[in-house]
């Protein structure tokens, strides 16, 4: 079946500091990607729909600025949280879809960030 | 995410059936339901989806009333490790729509 896959799996960074986090498509295209966030004991909140060669597309109340999304290739989007705060700390998700075998959406494992 | 409701909790004993409902009265014609797990510190895994059949996979049995307005995912046979967040969300087969989520039924499952 589809695999997305995620890196890193958690980090620690400091206050002020910026982190990259990646999404790969490992055995199929995606011309978009989701990526979502998820504190403690909540549901998953969509932050941000990637586009491949475009501009990602933003949610509600999501600073793009700080949240800076790149989609450079079929089977790559990147997260990047700049100047990290502790408020921050959060666990990332992105997803994709593949279509190939009618499938769902495929999620990442996630990425556990803590800011210090 | 009003577009569907689903009870905060439910417990179950090992080796029985679970049956896991989810209402989403305003669903469009076009909107699949799917269905969605999710274990500690993972991401969430694709557990089911369909339109207006009742669907069956490896993992589970996806129940649809005939009005679509409400829908039940079925675990014929519950393990420890069926143990955690399921989430119904609907949306389009076509094209890639955002899927959001609500808050899904925590279930627990008791050995």
């Amino acid at each position: 079946g589809a695999v997305v896959s995620q890196h890193p799996s958690w980090v620690i960074c400091k206050s002020g500091t910026s982190v990259k986090i990646e999404c790969r498509s490992l055995d199929f295209q995606a011309t978009t990607m989701f990526w979502y966030r998820q504190f403690p004991k909540q549901s998953l909140m969509l932050m941000a729909t990637s586009n491949e060669g475009s501009k990602a597309t933003y949610e509600q109340g999501v600073e793009k600025d700080k949240f800076l999304i790149n989609h450079a290739s079929l089977t790559l989007s990147t997260l990047t949280v700049t100047s990290a705060h502790p408020e921050d700390s959060s666990f990332y998700i992105c997803s994709a879809r593949d279509w190939r075998q009618g499938y769902g959406y495929t999620f990442g494992s996630g990425t556990r960030l803590t800011v210090v | 995410d009003a577009k569907t409701t689903q009870p905060n909790s439910m417990e179950s004993n090992e080796e029985e059936p679970v049956h896991l409902p989810c209402n989403h009265s305003t669903i469009s014609g076009t909107d699949y339901i799917h269905w969605y797990r999710q274990l500690p510190s993972q991401g969430p895994e694709y557990v089911i989806h369909g339109l207006t059949s009742n669907v069956n996979n490896r993992m589970a049995s996806l129940a649809i009333a005939e009005d679509r307005k409400s829908s039940t995912l079925i675990l014929h046979r519950a393990t420890l490790r069926d143990a955690a967040v399921y989430y119904c969300t609907r949306g389009k087969n076509f094209g890639n729509e955002k899927l959001t989520f609500g808050t899904g039924t925590r279930l627990t499952i008791i050995p």
